[in-house]
């Protein structure tokens, strides 16, 4: 069964958009991981964020942001007047204690001039 | 400051032949992990290591091996390519388990 699923494969917005992620996740653990990675065109992995699960409060930096529900189990990637630099794939995953990360399939965020 | 290394960044194999992905991190990090990456996948785990010495398999470990002899070295060795194993594939290291993963550039593989 999938750990991770990002219900959408592509969104395709105008430069200034908000454009929202969604990543929910399924794990029996009380202790866990989330991240948000970020997979530009020249391919390679760059950590956004980490956080743990006892950790709820919602985080922004800068035009970045994250909503954390445990009770949805959901932890939502926000991008605030999206730009063309903002295009890439995004990789939702969880940590568990076993030492492994699952992604999600990802979603294509092309960001239109 | 490197990071994670990985060599070769392309190759081509033919079906049936052998070959060892290179990754080398210079970070001390005790975790290890190689991944693919497949369109619509996301990055599957092959193996991972918590420390040199110490291996173990991941969710598609088969047609891989791993070693891991020192803490900085950690390869992937393809035993018999087969059409089946392209794919990008990712190294990846970090300090704990579940603390920030660095990667590599990746290394896109053809088996022919």
């Amino acid at each position: 069964a999938q750990k991770v699923t990002q219900a959408q494969t592509e969104i395709s917005v105008v430069e200034k958009e908000d454009v929202t992620l969604d990543c929910v996740y399924e794990t029996r653990d009380t202790t866990y991981y989330l991240f948000w990675y970020k997979q530009p065109p020249s391919g390679e992995l760059v950590f956004l964020i980490r956080r743990n699960s006892f950790d709820e409060q919602n985080e922004i930096s800068g035009r970045y942001s994250w909503n954390f529900q445990k009770s949805t189990s959901s932890f939502n990637f926000t991008i605030t007047a999206s730009q063309v630099v903002d295009s890439a794939v995004y990789f939702c995953a969880l940590g568990e204690g076993d030492y492994k990360l699952s992604f999600g399939a990802g979603t294509t965020v092309t960001v239109r001039a | 400051n490197a990071g994670v290394t990985q060599t070769p960044k392309f190759q081509v194999l033919k079906t049936g032949q052998s070959m060892t992905l290179q990754c080398a991190q210079d970070m001390n990090h005790e975790y290890m992990s190689w991944y693919r990456q497949d369109p619509g996948m996301g990055l599957r785990l092959i193996h991972y290591s918590v420390g040199a010495g110490i291996t173990d398999q991941g969710e598609v470990p088969n047609g891989y091996n791993v070693s891991r002899s020192t803490t900085e070295d950690f390869p992937l060795r393809l035993l018999s390519a087969a059409p089946s194993q392209t794919s990008v594939y990712f190294c990846a290291s970090s300090l704990q388990e579940v603390t920030e993963a660095f990667f590599g550039q990746g290394t896109r593989l053809t088996v022919v």
